[in-house]
């Protein structure tokens, strides 16, 4: 199986700033990584796909980069509805298995 | 609009079986897949296998194998995950999500509300 990894576990930042997550893939996935956002009691939303690709409806705050083996999830400027948890998710082959999650809280 | 609507909660004895429903609308569900996603309390995300309504074919995750199946019913179309001689550690919200229809052909994206199995003596 594939493993994902992704640092910092936890990160903590303030309205306004830019933050970036990473992901790491045990072998390389090409672009097939995806970006999910989870808040609590709630399930997970699509917010990146193929890397870079951003799903309709997101902010255009969001962005993904990346291939092969490591990749990044960016938020240019924090807004308040930006604090939860993300996930990466490769789907280059099966299991899809995710990071382990970084949970983005308010400073 | 996309929707994947799942059944309610369960409380399941350790041995016993659950099955858990999703019924999406908003597109074809015959073009489509479904894989299973569960989470822990408090913990990550495990993805547990998916099913093309396209064809029936299936993959499981290894630690799965054996305890999971995964059906589909076009008649209704409604999705299927039956998880067998349930632990303690199976204890978890379950998530069904729209998948594309063939073996490796994309994402997954459109995510039920989850179903809580709790396994408990």
């Amino acid at each position: 199986d594939i493993q994902m990894t992704q640092s910092p576990s936890t990160l903590s930042a303030s309205v306004g700033d830019r933050v970036t997550i990473t992901c790491r893939a045990s072998q390389s996935i090409s672009s097939w990584l995806a970006w999910y956002q989870q808040k609590p009691g709630k399930a997970p939303k699509l917010l990146i796909y193929k890397a870079s690709s951003l799903e309709s409806g997101v902010p255009s705050r969001f962005s993904g980069s990346g291939s092969g083996t490591e990749f990044t999830l960016s938020i240019s400027s924090l807004q308040p509805d930006d604090f939860a948890t993300y996930y990466c998710q490769q789907y280059n082959s099966y299991p899809h298995t995710f990071g382990q999650g970084t949970k983005l809280e308010i400073k | 609009q996309v929707q994947l609507v799942q059944s309610g909660a369960e409380v399941k004895k350790p041995g016993a079986s659950v099955k858990v429903s999703c019924k999406p609308s908003g597109y074809t569900f015959s073009s489509f897949g479904i894989s299973w996603v569960r989470q822990a309390p408090g913990q990550g995300l495990e993805w547990m296998g998916w099913i093309s309504a396209y064809n029936g074919d299936t993959n499981f995750a290894q630690k799965l194998q054996g305890r999971v199946t995964m059906t589909t019913d076009t008649s209704t179309s409604t999705a299927y995950m039956e998880l067998r001689s349930l632990r303690s550690d199976d204890t978890a919200v379950y998530y069904c999500v729209r998948a594309p229809g063939s073996r490796g052909g994309g994402n997954e994206d459109y995510w039920g509300q989850g179903t809580l199995v709790t396994v408990s003596s």
